[in-house]
């Protein structure tokens, strides 16, 4: 079926706006992570998601940072009070049994986010 | 120390040469090794994942695994220009829990194939 798929691909805001990414897993995987891609610092973990609760959310940077899954399928993450340090490529991962030693994550495209 | 660690790069080698990229972990409990390819402005794309001690080949690509030392490197024979890209190393621990799954990378290696 169809991959991972990210909205918006470009999301240009103005520092301090509320902004929405937003997540459509491959169906049927239960696991959906988010990360984060920035200059000088790689790959970051965010957020993982089993179903729709959230046992990890040790890499979310700060409070202004939320996500929510709904439905088991589509996950938002939402950035409060935007700051120009926040600006970076956020891509979303999905995998169907994260708990075996080869649970492969798929990643979507991302969302490139430039904070003004 | 970083938990992953790739050889810094960039890397650059002839078209047809081996390429090859190192990555060492500082975590005993990690289980699951992953190579993803990012070409620039592209998500990751998973290449190879090897999970047990010793070489896993596919096409012209080894991954191999050596727990004891804790490292993993990707090998790519016969280098083609279309390989030019960013290589990420990721590790993942399968320990259950809350993190299982979380996938912790390495700051990657440009690779660069010149013709």
């Amino acid at each position: 079926g169809a991959g991972v798929s990210q909205s918006p691909s470009n999301k240009v805001t103005e520092k301090g706006k509320d902004v929405e990414l937003r997540c459509d897993p491959i169906s049927g995987h239960t696991a959906l992570y988010w990360y984060r891609q920035s200059l000088g610092q790689g790959l970051e973990f965010l957020i993982y998601f089993q179903g729709n609760s959230a046992p990890d959310k040790s890499g979310l940077p700060s409070d202004r940072f939320s996500a929510e899954r709904t439905g088991g399928s589509v996950s938002t993450l939402t950035i409060q009070r935007t700051q120009q340090e926040d600006s970076a490529v956020y891509l979303c991962a999905s995998s169907l049994r994260p708990e075996l030693v080869g649970g492969t994550q798929y990643f979507g495209p991302g969302t490139r986010l430039t904070v003004l | 120390q970083k938990e992953v660690e790739q050889n810094s790069g960039p890397l650059s080698v002839p078209e047809g040469a081996i390429a090859s990229l190192n990555c060492t972990y500082s975590d005993r409990g990690s289980q699951s090794f992953f190579w993803y390819r990012q070409y620039s402005g592209k998500s990751p794309e998973l290449i190879m994942s090897i999970y047990s001690n010793g070489d896993k080949e596919d096409g012209r690509f080894t991954a191999q695994l050596n727990k004891a030392s804790q490292y993993v490197s990707l090998l790519i024979r016969d280098s083609q220009p279309s390989d030019s890209a960013t290589y990420l190393c990721a590790v993942k621990i399968n320990a259950g829990g809350t993190s299982y799954g979380k996938l912790t990378f390495g700051q990657g290696t440009i690779l660069t194939v010149h013709p």
